[in-house]
């Protein structure tokens, strides 16, 4: 079974700290690009960040650009997310997800975690 | 930067009701508009890549047509599994999400 497990949420202080994890198992975890998903309470879907199969290419939202870092370790089968001066914007479900390429532009998410909650307050 | 509005925000409808879901973009996408269902507590779930193609399992009752920058969701005969929010996706630049339409029951 493909599956994605988050953990690392919880409660925070402003201008904190926190790190998620996602852990994979029932695929090739190196040859796929992953993508970190919030979605703020009350709010819709937003794209964080996201990281290609081998960890050499990045991108951010201009939300988090600078606060946060996006790494994976390929042979732990693990991606993560280092996230600082945290806000309390950013208070949010976070799923990990998996992007599926069908070409050389298009993917979708096919598989996405349970969500791991953080919690940004004083 | 490419906007993703989507409309209704909200929509109120009967089992066996026809259901559209409007996503439009700023600019062109091409067909690099995907289609998900959210239900509170779970995961989003795939229903439509590449504007048009059913994801494999999902009910032919939904469907997706459009290109460019008008793309629709339509569930032919809604069901009492499909009252969820809905979301519009695009993937030809940074991924983007529409703002969600939620179809709650009349």
């Amino acid at each position: 079974e493909v599956r994605l497990v988050e953990s690392g949420g919880g409660l925070v202080q402003p201008g904190g700290s926190l790190r998620l994890s996602c852990v994979a198992s029932g695929f090739l975890f190196s040859s796929y690009t992953l993508h970190w998903v919030r979605q703020a309470p009350g709010k819709g879907l937003e794209y964080v960040s996201g990281i290609n199969s081998d960890g050499a290419n990045t991108s951010y939202a201009k939300s988090v650009k600078g606060r946060f870092s996006i790494s994976r370790d390929n042979s732990k089968d693990m991606l993560s997310l280092q996230m600082g001066s945290l806000r309390a914007e950013d208070m949010a479900v976070y799923y990990c997800a998996r992007a599926f390429y069908y070409d050389s532009t298009g993917y979708f998410y096919d598989t996405w975690g349970q969500g791991t909650l953080v919690t940004v307050s004083s | 930067d490419i906007q993703m509005t989507q409309s209704p925000s909200s929509l109120s409808a009967s089992v066996g009701d026809r259901v559209t879901i409007t996503c439009r973009a700023s600019q062109s996408i091409s067909n690099y508009l995907n289609w998900y269902q959210h239900k509170p507590g779970k995961a989003p779930r795939l229903l439509i890549f590449a504007a048009s193609r059913l994801q494999s399992g999902v009910p032919s009752r939904f469907s997706g047509r459009g290109s460019g920058t008008d793309f629709t969701l339509t569930i032919s005969s809604l069901q009492p599994e499909d009252f969820a929010t809905f979301y519009c996706q695009q993937s030809y630049s940074t991924p983007l999400f529409g703002g969600g339409t939620k179809v709650e029951i009349k």
